[in-house]
């Protein structure tokens, strides 16, 4: 079955540590999206990339990084510079045309060791 | 500029009882429209969109949304509600002209109790 897979599922970052969250898609989607989404708030788009070797900033990129090296993985690198890591992380992924719906997959909860 | 804002940030019914769960947009722009559902500690699933075909969109799990642009809503409905029903349900609108980037309404927590 063709999906969006995100690993690890849970993630604990010690202070001072960069941490990789993955992201792969096997529905030869182009574009694929990150989320931030924390308790009693809605989702808020971290990075984003539509096409490979190529990504665009958010509403929150301070202290993210991400690559799109193939058209399948989106990995999100949450820095040391981004004080308050603790949520859940989500990735999205859509197929080109007009007002697609995005595919998530199932998330990775980061928190702070 | 374009919005969404779901009238309520909880919802409680009964099992076996509808469940309306309410939504609002701005555009100037005939909009599509989702709706998604989030289980606990899981992603967001597709429930149902609108894309401009039919004002009534039946949807998975036997919801369904009614388009009415002359209240501006995407109201979600369902005729009797499960226990399964339970979770976090988002009104969602892509931002015109901007890829495929959406806007989020803010959730609707449905509870069900038996």
């Amino acid at each position: 079955d063709g999906g969006i897979t995100q690993s690890p599922k849970y993630l604990f970052r010690k202070e001072g540590q960069n941490v990789t969250l993955s992201c792969e898609q096997n529905l030869n989607h182009d574009a694929m999206y990150w989320y931030r989404q924390d308790p009693g708030q809605g989702l808020r788009l971290i990075y984003y990339s539509q096409i490979v070797n190529d990504f665009q900033k958010g509403d929150i990129a301070e202290g993210y990084s991400v690559s799109r090296e193939k058209k399948e993985s989106f990995p999100l690198t949450v820095t040391s510079a981004q004080k308050n890591p603790t949520a859940f992380y989500l990735c999205a992924s859509h197929r080109a045309g007009l007002n697609q719906p995005q595919h998530f997959g199932d998330g990775t909860r980061l928190s702070i060791l | 500029a374009q919005s969404v804002t779901q009238l309520d940030s909880h919802v409680s019914v009964s099992e076996g009882t509808p469940v309306l769960l309410r939504c609002n947009y701005s555009s100037s722009y005939s909009p599509s429209l989702f709706w998604y559902v989030q289980h606990p500690n899981k992603g967001l699933q597709l429930l149902l969109k609108y894309t401009s075909a039919a004002t009534l969109v039946k949807g998975i799990n036997g919801f369904e949304a009614e388009f009415k642009k002359s209240e501006t809503s995407f109201h979600l409905t369902k005729p009797s509600a499960h226990m399964s029903d339970a979770a976090e349900y988002f009104c969602v609108v892509p931002v015109y002209n901007q890829g495929g980037k959406l806007i989020f309404g803010q959730g609707t927590e449905l509870s069900v109790k038996p």
